[in-house]
């Protein structure tokens, strides 16, 4: 059980075009979740959170109207890159927090972003 | 300030040998911990954590870590490592006192030769 899904696993685009991801929990209702982006051979870094029907809390130097969340409901958080550039080209990976009870959080396989 | 540290970015063991991955981190109050690891191609994976319960958590895999409260370390160790433990292992800190904000160690690549 507790399993987190990510589409697309790849995506290329142009420069300038925006790309959406999505991310879903397929068998429990994530009441939160998580985006996190990760550099080549870096560790993971939190952008943002999103709970369900609320807007998202951003973390300190992620650009909010860059990166759209929307958590509209308990299985399905998207991440849309807005006009996106060469350095948005990153490994973005979400996860799902289903409230107490579960474990702390299960984490998608992960969406690579490359920007051309 | 609040960190949390893996001090070995590569780990290189032969098979059948103990596996050490070593953790710290830095706050004035005990916080949650875990181990996660990451396969190629795979999402995170749950290893095990600590959530002030038992300092020698077991977990999957023949993985276990003891939280030392005096040191601030949380090291992960297996007595014997298996080809299929090859990956990346991030030692990942919760300071917000369960609100589920992680921060991620560095990460150590753990390389399992035959």
């Amino acid at each position: 059980g507790a399993v987190v899904s990510q589409h697309p696993s790849r995506v290329i685009c142009k420069s300038g075009t925006s790309v959406k991801i999505e991310c879903r929990s397929l068998d429990f209702q994530a009441t939160t979740m998580f985006w996190y982006r990760q550099f080549p051979k870096k560790s993971l870094m939190l952008m943002a959170t999103s709970n369900e029907g609320s807007k998202a809390t951003y973390e300190q130097g992620v650009e909010k109207d860059k990166f759209l969340i929307n958590h509209a409901s308990l299985t399905l958080s998207t991440l849309t890159v807005t006009s996106a550039h060469p350095e948005d080209s990153s490994f973005y990976i979400c996860s799902a927090h289903g409230g107490a009870g579960l474990e702390t959080q299960y984490f998608g396989p992960g969406t690579r972003l490359l920007v051309l | 300030a609040q960190s949390v540290t893996q001090l070995d970015s590569h780990v290189s063991v032969s098979e059948g040998t103990p596996v050490l991955l070593r953790c710290n981190y830095s706050s004035s109050y005990s916080p949650s911990l875990f181990w996660y690891v990451q396969h190629p191609n795979k999402g995170l994976q749950l290893l095990l954590k600590y959530t002030s319960a038992a300092t020698l958590v077991k977990g999957i895999n023949g993985f276990e870590a003891e939280f030392k409260k005096s040191e601030t370390s949380f090291h992960l160790t297996k007595p014997s490592a298996h080809m299929s433990d090859a990956a990346e292992y991030f030692c990942v800190v919760d300071f917000s006192g369960g609100y589920n904000k992680l921060i991620f160690g560095a990460g150590t690549r753990l390389a399992v030769h035959p």
